[in-house]
């Protein structure tokens, strides 16, 4: 099993640009997350999906959209990116809320 | 007020010696769980070790126990035997009740370890 991956590890940006941040899982998890860790920082929730055609905001949720069409992949959206989305964006399953959550590698955004 | 506080900004250890992180929490709710993750230099947050509220006994997993203590509302991560390899950043974070919402971890700002040879 991969767990859960995410591409592109990288990514530069320039303001006002929109991108798509990609994550798959493959261990059938209901329940998928999207974080973003800022420098000196814990992870501080953006939006959760507990299973396909659900998702909710969490936290931090202003700038970025989501949608989820299957049980496997969970994309974040950013439209008009801004320099305070410099971030390390992480993706996490679980197969309930009960249980701990599976991380991706992350993905490092900056926007200049 | 902050859910969840880490006060150790960074710890040294001595390789094969036993270090304890400080995690302490803040919550209303009688249903929660409490998390210690790991991240190393290269980035990705690994799990280490779970305690639920209810739990009667401190949780272990292989060197890894949390010293769970509830009317203090602490959970302190205790690493027996240290080794080269345990140096990353620790992070603490709590899920808060069973009900609609609760879904999110909250994690505390991290402590970061390095084990001296």
């Amino acid at each position: 099993n991969a767990g859960v991956t995410q591409t592109p590890k990288f990514r530069i940006l320039k303001i006002g640009q929109s991108m798509t941040l990609q994550c798959t899982q493959d261990m059938n998890h209901n329940y998928m997350y999207w974080y973003r860790q800022d420098p000196g920082m814990g992870l501080k929730l953006i939006y959760y999906s507990v299973g396909a055609g659900i998702t909710d905001k969490g936290e931090v949720p202003n700038g970025y959209n989501v949608s989820r069409s299957t049980t496997e992949d969970f994309p974040l959206r950013l439209e008009l990116a801004a320099p305070s989305q410099t971030s390390v964006y992480f993706c996490a399953s679980s197969p309930d809320r009960g249980h701990e959550q599976y991380f991706g590698p992350g993905t490092r955004l900056t926007v200049t | 007020a902050q859910k969840i506080t880490q006060t150790q900004p960074g710890m040294f250890v001595q390789e094969k010696e036993a270090v304890t992180l400080d995690c302490t929490y803040d919550t209303s709710d009688p249903s929660y769980g409490l998390f210690w993750y790991k991240q190393p230099s290269s980035g990705e947050m690994i799990f280490l070790i779970y305690q639920g509220s209810y739990d009667q006994q401190n949780a272990t997993e292989g060197r890894y126990s949390l010293n769970f203590q509830k009317a203090r509302k602490s959970a302190n991560l205790v690493i027996s035997a240290s080794q080269l390899g345990d140096s990353a950043m620790y992070f603490c974070a709590m899920r808060e009740g069973s009900g609609a919402g609760s879904y999110q971890l909250t994690f505390g700002k991290g402590t970061k370890l390095s084990v001296i040879p």
